[in-house]
């Protein structure tokens, strides 16, 4: 399995609150990603990272930021969070863009309440 | 704008039944073409991956998939499934490189 690891794994918080997620990869792969997975939804992008310190906006980017100081590291953060913003995150890498597979993380589950 | 369409938002079937799970994309360029199983409380694993060559491709336990480009599918069968196949499955294309456009899933479930 890929080595990456998000951090925590759950987590409870209130409305309003600043929350940061982890991805931690030991794979050197050069793209990252973020992912909220809700029920009638599917998969959809928040973020993205082609490089350290190089990223770009998905198709729910609204109320998040990321930040990437190391190639291992892609750290997503939700400046005030809102109820909408319950969900379960997922990190992914892969060596290429669109041409090769991403390898996900197990997920982190938040809800605020 | 590209798009990818899972017929099925669910599919229930008997163990040791055939299954086959549907996928039709938009794109008339070249693609690149995934499946991707979710086991409850789990991230997502590649099953199997189309990128060139040969338009079946097949995976480790059983499952196969097929390019069909004038149909624009990749659709996913097993001949005989098993309860541990029980999982959300979910078809993922990209073109031209650019970013993977998911569908939104089907939710395989195998009934003894």
């Amino acid at each position: 399995d890929a080595g990456i690891t998000q951090s925590p794994r759950h987590k409870v918080t209130e409305t309003g609150t600043p929350v940061t997620l982890r991805c931690h990869q030991t794979e050197n792969h050069r793209y990252m990603y973020w992912y909220r997975q809700d029920p009638g939804h599917g998969l959809r992008l928040i973020h993205y990272s082609y490089g350290v310190k190089d990223t770009d906006k998905g198709e729910v980017s609204d109320g998040y930021s990321v930040s990437r100081s190391k190639t291992e590291d892609f750290l997503l953060t939700l400046e005030s969070a809102t109820s909408s913003q319950t969900s379960v995150y997922f990190c992914a890498i892969s060596d290429g863009f669109g041409d090769q597979p991403q390898h996900f993380g197990d997920g982190t589950r938040l809800s605020i309440l | 704008a590209q798009s990818v369409t899972q017929l099925d938002s669910q599919v229930p079937v008997f163990e040791e039944a055939p299954v086959e799970l549907r996928c039709n994309y938009s794109s008339s360029v070249s693609v690149y073409l995934f499946w991707y199983v979710q086991y409850p409380n789990q991230g997502l694993q590649l099953l199997l991956k189309y990128l060139s060559g040969s338009t079946l491709v097949e995976s480790i336990n059983g499952f196969e998939a097929e390019f069909n480009k004038s149909q624009t599918s990749f659709h996913l069968r097993k001949p005989s499934v098993h309860i541990s196949d029980t999982a959300e499955y979910f078809c993922a294309v990209s073109s031209n490189n650019r970013k993977l456009i998911w569908g939104l899933g089907t939710s395989l479930a195998v009934n003894p």
